[in-house]
């Protein structure tokens, strides 16, 4: 593994359906972040954890649940999905939480009928 | 509110020099970034300022005025490979990015 990687790549999912996005980084990142990208708009924040074991609330929350066990796992999960998340979700990395840029996993393409 | 307002599309051609405007309203200000993101791929990286002036980073720079406001990335020699999205993203008090909708740069032969 070289930087983060996240997986499924792509999924379609029927509404209802329970579902967890994975990400992955072995560059001992502390802080770790879940986003969707929407067409017309920036990049959302889902939630954050700042160090294992930490989680926060980002600015679209609802619907989505995360878990930090340990530095380099960081698991979305949608707990019964709906079209609205249709989406792409990327998940992103930093040293730490001041300066320091964030990596980005190549994404999942979700879609949910 | 917190807003983050850049120019949904422009187009240049190879070789010239473009400019890609990013006006920010933020509660608070950690500094701000600039990404690139080509189509289908994940953002990466160009920038940070957290000061006021130019950094010059190769054919890529990046100028803030944090009294305005205000950034620009400034994209010289311009190369087809440079057509990509370029997305201003700003750090709030809480160093959590908010992030702009996205410059599409289209760059013609």
């Amino acid at each position: 593994i070289a930087g983060i990687t996240q997986a499924p790549t792509s999924q379609i999912l029927a509404a209802g359906r329970r579902m967890t996005l994975r990400c992955t980084q072995d560059m001992r990142h502390n802080a770790m972040y879940w986003y969707r990208q929407d067409l017309g708009l920036g990049l959302r924040l889902i939630h954050y954890s700042n160090t294992a074991g930490t989680t926060g609330k980002g600015e679209v929350p609802d619907g989505y649940s995360v878990s930090r066990a340990n530095t380099d796992d960081f698991p979305l999960t949608l707990a019964s999905a709906v079209p609205s998340q249709t989406s792409v979700y990327f998940c992103a990395s930093s040293e730490g939480t001041s300066h320091n840029e964030q990596f980005f996993g190549p994404g999942t393409r979700l879609t949910v009928l | 509110g917190q807003n983050i307002d850049q120019p949904t599309e422009m187009t240049a051609t190879e070789g010239a020099i473009v400019q890609i405007n990013c006006t920010y309203q933020t509660s608070g200000f950690n500094g701000l970034f600039w990404y690139q993101q080509h189509a289908g791929e994940a953002p990466t990286f160009l920038s940070y300022n957290v000061l006021d002036g130019l950094e010059e980073k190769g054919r890529f720079s990046s100028f803030l005025s944090r009294s305005k406001g205000y950034s620009y990335l400034l994209l010289k020699e311009l190369q087809m490979k440079d057509s990509a999205s370029y997305l201003c993203a700003v750090a709030d008090s809480n160093y959590q990015l908010i992030w702009g909708a996205g410059t599409k740069l289209i760059i013609k032969p």
